[in-house]
């Protein structure tokens, strides 16, 4: 696709419920990130997808977050029995191999209630 | 660990203003910064220094990095209301197979008429 598309756009998830959240990358992009931005704060790191190779996942908060790309495209975050403290937008970017420019979606606001 | 801090943290300024906002960092295996503009959700890209001293430019903005003393500034000429907006520097580093960006909490820029 054109860019990196983020679904949902906005999700309220009652505390303990699970989520997923999804990410379709940039057609061709090898590699994929996801990130956490509370509010007021800059994107913090989560976890780094290499095709379907998730290389990193040194920034997962707790093992509630759990990320896959099984085909080396689309990716999902699944958080699992949320906590309000999981509240943030989540934004995933993506690049070519080996190259330098990420390209961010637009992300989706989770709200926890 | 890596570390991004940019300063000020906010910022307000009226049309017309120059302003300069600062990005440190102490990275290992830096790779290249970058700077984003944060509107509503999505960063959008705005520059990425890979060299040290060579200025980037486009319109009235511009960036320059200094790699001996890790630190990069993003300058704005003739500001205007349009430039209101969060300001992220982020570092990339590279290790043991798998990328990074740190980014720092942000510079909160204002620009009122």
């Amino acid at each position: 696709g054109a860019g990196v598309s983020q679904s949902p756009r906005y999700k309220v998830a009652k505390r303990g419920q699970d989520v997923a959240l999804r990410c379709d990358p940039i057609s061709g992009h090898v590699s994929l990130f996801w990130y956490q931005q509370a509010l007021g704060q800059g994107p913090e790191f989560l976890t780094y997808f290499q095709n379907e190779a998730q290389l990193d996942k040194s920034g997962l908060p707790s093992d509630r977050f759990f990320a896959e790309r099984p085909e080396g495209s689309v990716s999902t975050l699944k958080i699992q029995r949320t906590q309000q403290e999981d509240s943030a937008v989540y934004l995933c970017a993506s690049k070519p191999g080996g190259g330098y420019g990420y390209t961010f979606g637009s992300g989706t606001r989770l709200t926890v209630v | 660990e890596d570390k991004v801090v940019q300063s000020p943290l906010s910022l307000v300024v009226h049309e017309g203003d120059t302003v300069t906002l600062n990005c440190s960092y102490e990275v290992t295996n830096f790779r290249s910064l970058l700077w984003y503009k944060q509107e509503k959700k999505a960063p959008t890209f705005l520059f990425m220094l890979t060299s040290s001293g060579i200025e980037k430019k486009s319109g009235r903005l511009s960036s320059i990095l200094d790699k001996k003393e890790l630190f990069s500034i993003l300058n704005i000429t003739a500001t205007q209301t349009g430039d209101s907006a969060v300001y992220l520097c982020a570092v990339e580093a590279s290790g043991a197979g798998s990328y990074q960006l740190t980014f720092g909490k942000g510079t909160k820029l204002s620009v009122i008429p």
